[in-house]
Order: structure tokens, then C-alpha cells, then sequence
């Protein structure tokens, strides 16, 4: 059974442009978790969405968005980059809600902001 | 809310001696914890849980963890240490309404010495 596919996996961008990260979760997981991990703060919870709706949200500025398809696969926004926002993004899937569910992780996509 | 601390951001041990990792949360209700490794340019993997029951969780690669509610501890450990078992591991909370997404502690990296 193919893992959790996130696209792509390295991702250069100046200041000021907008990016887009893609999660194909694992096959029959309705949950998609996004996280963001730097050195600095370490792996912090951007948001989590259900069957296409948004049920948790991080404490992350309006530039970071996302959004779930109906084959629940998730993309994940951030508009007018910084140099902070330099970090390894990791996207999670799930059965269901929840932390009572595994959680499996993809292998992240590493953006660089310059 | 949900925190965590990890004591030590990097741990070295020799090959075949006994591993442990510190991890202490603090929440104000009852907690789920969990124990993630992340090996190198990968996402992480769950090695073990507690949500109820019995305190002593067993894992996968020989890893274990004991819940102390009167310590607020999670610490991981495993009698005997093999190389591959070099890697970044986090320690994690969330509620055990099981519907809040997970706050990792700051990580620590373990060095396995030959």
C-alpha cells in the first residue's frame, strides 16, 4: 500500500512569491495534517482537515492556507514568502480525526526561501 | 493547553548500552503521548503510544515508555542500543479527547557510538 506522497520534495523561492504544496494521503485516509519543522521551532501544527473541511488550525498568520479535495488529497498555500518561512513541510494522513488514529507522515517537502 | 519538554537535545550512547530519552508534559487534562523517529531527509514514524490503560507501552525496534502521571513523564528507553538506531525521536501530546492535534516536544538526536 503506497505511503503518503507529498510533491515535490525540494522547492527554492524567492521573497514575496507564493508556493503551493501538494499531499496525496494513504489510500482510504480522510485526515490530512499539515506541520511545519525548522531547527529553530520545531515541528508546529499548521491545520488539519476532514472530508474537505478545515476541523483544527494552528497559530500560523493568514499567508498559510489550505484546502482538501473530495479524493481527499490536500495542498497547502503560502503566499507572499519570507525567510522564515524557510522549513521542512510535513503532511500526516489518517483514518479519521484525531490522535486516537496512527498518523503517517510523508517525507516532507523542503522549502528554501532566499 | 498541551506542552512538552525533551532534557537534551542530543544524547550519545555506545553501541549495545542502554538508551534513554527524557520527555515531560505538562496539560490540564488527561493526555494521549507518543514517541516519533525521524531518520534522516524522512518523515516520522510512530514508535509507540499511551492513551489508557496499561502504563509500560511497548513500541517497535525494541523501544518502550512508561507513563508517570505523578512525574508527568513519557521517557523512551531501550536496553540495548544498535547503531540504526541513530536518529531524531520526538515526544508528543495532545488531548485525550483525541480531536487536538499533536504538540511535539523540541526533539532529541540520538548518536549510537561504535
Amino acid at each position: 500500500k503506497a505511503g503518503v506522497t507529498q510533491t515535490p520534495r525540494y522547492l527554492i523561492k524567492t521573497r514575496g512569491q507564493q508556493v503551493t504544496l501538494s499531499c496525496s494521503p494513504i489510500s482510504g485516509h480522510r485526515s490530512v495534517s499539515w506541520y511545519q519543522q525548522t531547527p529553530g521551532q520545531g515541528l508546529q501544527f499548521l491545520f488539519e482537515y476532514f472530508s474537505e473541511t478545515q476541523r483544527n488550525k494552528g497559530n500560523f498568520p493568514g499567508r498559510f492556507s489550505g484546502r482538501q479535495f473530495s479524493n481527499s488529497r490536500s495542498e497547502m498555500n503560502v503566499s507572499t514568502l519570507e525567510l522564515g518561512d524557510s522549513a521542512l513541510y510535513l503532511c500526516a494522513s489518517s483514518l479519521a480525526v484525531g490522535t486516537f488514529t496512527e498518523a503517517f507522515f510523508g517525507q516532507g517537502t523542503r522549502l528554501t526561501v532566499v | 493547553a498541551q506542552s512538552v519538554t525533551q532534557l537534551g537535545s542530543h544524547v550519545s550512547v555506545s553501541e549495545g548500552a542502554l538508551v534513554l530519552l527524557r520527555c515531560n508534559y505538562s496539560s490540564s487534562v488527561p493526555p494521549y503521548l507518543f514517541w516519533y523517529v525521524q531518520y534522516p531527509n524522512q518523515g516520522l514514524q510512530l514508535l509507540l503510544k499511551y492513551t489508557t490503560g496499561a502504563t509500560l507501552v511497548k513500541g517497535i525496534n525494541g523501544f518502550e515508555a512508561e507513563f508517570k502521571k505523578s512525574e508527568t513523564s513519557f521517557h523512551l528507553t531501550k536496553p540495548s542500543a544498535h547503531m540504526s538506531d541513530a536518529a531524531e525521536y520526538f515526544c508528543a501530546v495532545s488531548a485525550n479527547s483525541g480531536n487536538t492535534p499533536l504538540v511535539f516536544g523540541k526533539g532529541t538526536r540520538l548518536s549510537v557510538i561504535a
